[in-house]
């Protein structure tokens, strides 16, 4: 069975640092991109970036690009997304998702399986 | 960046009832990357139809996916009580991807 487990609530000061995981099992981890998502309160889906854990390659949304760092540790399986100094706008669930389909080539694409969800709360 | 304009914002219907659920492009969008998704409250949201009308497993056969170009929808059949929740659309054929803003399948 495929799963996608995230790591639990964080709530953080703005200014901190976090690093949320996301671990997927069930399948062959190294040869499907995983993605993340970001779902502020009360509002829609925000595509973030996507990693292939094969070889760690990364594609950001210029949205996103600089605001935080995706990366993966295919040992055991687990793709994160960190930030090195949260903002209170950083309050949101965040979601992994696993991509079906290549990036690279022509051919249909879409998140098939989605981790539960993991809400950053950015406070002070 | 494609926009992803869905409507109507809301739509209230009674079960049993049809429902249909607009998503138009601000460019056109090849059919092969256009996905919907349901997602209920307090729930991650779930891969209902991709390349913008093939079913995605275990879902029922209710709900159907149409559309080209950019223009798309997302019809439900026959509304069930589970089917309440909101839904988006997606284009994965430019980066940025982008979401729909969604629809939201209420009770009337």
């Amino acid at each position: 069975e495929v799963q996608l487990v995230q790591s639990g609530a964080e709530v953080k000061k703005p200014g901190e640092s976090l690093t949320i995981s996301c671990k997927g099992s069930g399948y062959s981890f190294t040869t499907y991109w995983i993605g993340w998502v970001r779902q502020m309160p009360g509002k829609g889906l925000e595509w973030m970036g996507i990693i292939y854990p094969g070889d760690s390659d990364t594609r950001y949304s210029p949205s996103f690009q600089g605001q935080v760092t995706i990366s993966v540790d295919k040992s055991i399986t687990t793709a994160y997304l960190h930030w090195s100094s949260l903002k209170a706008s950083d309050t949101a669930i965040y979601y992994c998702a696993r991509l079906q389909g290549k990036v690279m080539s022509r051919g249909e694409r879409y998140f098939d399986y989605w981790g539960q969800g993991a809400l950053v709360t950015v406070s002070s | 960046e494609i926009v992803l304009t869905q409507s109507p914002g809301t739509l209230s219907l009674s079960p049993g009832e049809r429902a249909t659920l607009s998503c138009r492009a601000s460019q056109s969008v090849d059919s092969i990357y256009l996905a919907w998704y349901q997602q209920k409250p307090g729930q991650a949201p779930r891969l209902l139809i991709y390349a913008a009308s093939s079913r995605a497993t275990g879902i029922p056969d209710r709900f159907s996916g149409s559309g080209s170009g950019t223009d798309f929808s997302l019809t439900i059949s026959r509304l069930e009580p589970e089917d309440l929740a909101v839904y988006y659309c997606q284009q994965y054929g430019s980066s940025p991807w982008t979401f729909g803003q969604g629809t939201k399948v209420e009770t009337k």
